[in-house]
């Protein structure tokens, strides 16, 4: 069993839909759970990151972590076409990252 | 400049060249990280450097070799490469505690997208 399991897409949706995007994870040694996103020839760029059971907001995106369930969600509200990009989520234990294999997002105009 | 910088960010090279990779963190931090990025895969960890000194390797087959001559840079060193080597690799960038445990979320480089042929 990965590590770290999220669902590859492709994700198309109309601009101004809400997206969700998920991952489940085995090891509940996880402390950090984060969310980067990944445009096109670029590296990946840190989103959000959450340490607790909960949700945390930063503007239209809001990060969600049950830690009973080992699962993570990233919402995107009101989504433009600049969201469009690859999601990864990663948590960590120790020193290391694991990383989900990302969901490639595409938002319509 | 801020955050990591990885050069260069494009290279060809053959089965037979030797070439490296080159990284540098401007964020203070005191480990850094070597990842393999390939089509539909996760993100494969290669290796970790805490304060110069490597803590992990993970696996990865001798034709590549790290070096971390301080905390603020790395390098990959490439030699008799194979085609399946072609990838993005990214260089990342975190702090660790003197516990040995993340005290924050990992920075990332652009990447160098690499062509072996």
């Amino acid at each position: 069993q990965k590590e770290v399991e999220q669902d590859p897409g492709p994700l198309s949706v109309p601009e101004g839909a809400i997206v969700s995007l998920n991952c489940t994870y085995s090891n509940s040694a996880f402390q950090y759970f984060m969310w980067y996103r990944q445009y096109s020839r670029k590296g990946p760029e840190l989103l959000m990151y959450t340490y607790s059971s909960g949700n945390k907001e930063d503007g239209r995106f809001t990060a969600q972590v049950d830690k009973s369930s080992k699962y993570i969600s990233l919402f995107i509200r009101d989504s433009q076409p600049s969201d469009s990009a690859t999601y990864l989520c990663a948590m960590n234990t120790g020193n290391q990252f694991y990383f989900g294999t990302g969901t490639s997002l595409t938002v319509i105009p | 400049e801020t955050g990591v910088t990885q050069t260069p960010r494009h290279l060809v090279m053959g089965m037979t060249n030797k070439k490296s990779l080159k990284c540098e963190q401007h964020l203070g931090h005191n480990a850094m990280y070597w990842y393999k990025q390939s089509a539909k895969k996760p993100l494969e960890l290669m290796f970790v450097y805490n304060f110069k000194e490597q803590t992990e390797n993970n696996s990865v087959p001798s034709r590549f070799s790290p070096e971390c001559p301080n905390s603020s840079h790395l390098f990959l060193h490439l030699h008799t490469l194979q085609p399946e080597d072609s990838a993005l690799y990214l260089c990342a960038s975190s702090h660790v505690g003197t516990g040995g445990a993340v005290l924050v979320e990992a920075f990332f480089g652009q990447g160098t997208r690499l062509t072996v042929v």
